[in-house]
């Protein structure tokens, strides 16, 4: 596709439980990132990838966070024992080499736990 | 950290009137500072940008301003038009990675036709 996909855009989860969210970047492009965007507020940044190399996880909220992109494409952010303020939208953003500073976002995952 | 704060929260202006929205930041060290539009249901898109050895930067209908003695930067969107309703982000980076960027609370603009 020409932009950001993440899947799924929706996601209802009991507390408790785990989930993952998929983020597959533009074709080439080397970074990638994760935000958490909760409602009414600007994205907070979680975590960033330089080809498969986690590079900076610093705002990640707490060890139920992880995030992975073991061949430099696609990045699945994992939360564990999801918890209601968990609740909120996960946007992935990718950068190709040489851009500058021009990043470009997904549509999101919209996270709801109950 | 860094903390950026931006205002107003809400905006509400008549088509082909400007728009204005302010943010501070409190880093010195930040250098690089974007603005995105966010629609409902969509991820944000870069719409300018300005860098620190720069005071201003015009694009078409929008500009931005920086004054980084007194650490503030304006979004400014001359002859709004509908199609401009959507909710504004500033951020402030203090490096090159404009990924680690830290954001603004955002403005929801709504131009009334």
């Amino acid at each position: 596709g020409a932009g950001v996909s993440q899947s799924p855009r929706y996601k209802v989860a009991k507390r408790g439980q785990d989930v993952a969210l998929r983020c597959d970047p533009i074709s080439g492009h080397v970074s990638l990132f994760w935000y958490q965007q909760a409602l009414g507020q600007g994205p907070e940044f979680l975590t960033y990838f330089q080809n498969e190399a986690q590079l900076d996880k610093s705002g990640l909220p707490s060890d139920r966070f992880f995030a992975e992109r073991p061949e430099g494409s696609v990045s699945t952010l994992k939360i564990q024992r999801t918890q209601q303020e968990d609740s909120a939208v996960y946007l992935c953003a990718s950068s190709p080499p040489g851009a500058g500073n021009t990043i470009y976002f997904g549509e999101g995952s919209w996270l709801t736990v109950v | 950290g860094e903390n950026v704060e931006q205002h107003p929260s809400t905006l509400s202006v008549q088509e082909g009137d400007s728009a204005v929205i302010k943010c501070t930041y409190s880093d010195s060290a930040s250098n690089y500072f974007p603005w995105y539009k966010q629609e409902l249901g969509k991820g944000p898109q870069l719409i300018i940008d300005i860098r620190s050895n720069v005071g201003e930067k015009k694009d078409q209908r929008i500009a931005v301003t920086l004054n980084k003695t007194a650490k503030h930067f304006s979004l400014h969107i001359t002859e709004t038009q509908p199609e401009d309703s959507a909710v504004y982000f500033c951020a402030a980076s203090p490096n090159t990675n404009a990924g680690k960027s830290t954001f603004g609370d955002g403005t929801t603009l709504t131009v009334k036709p």
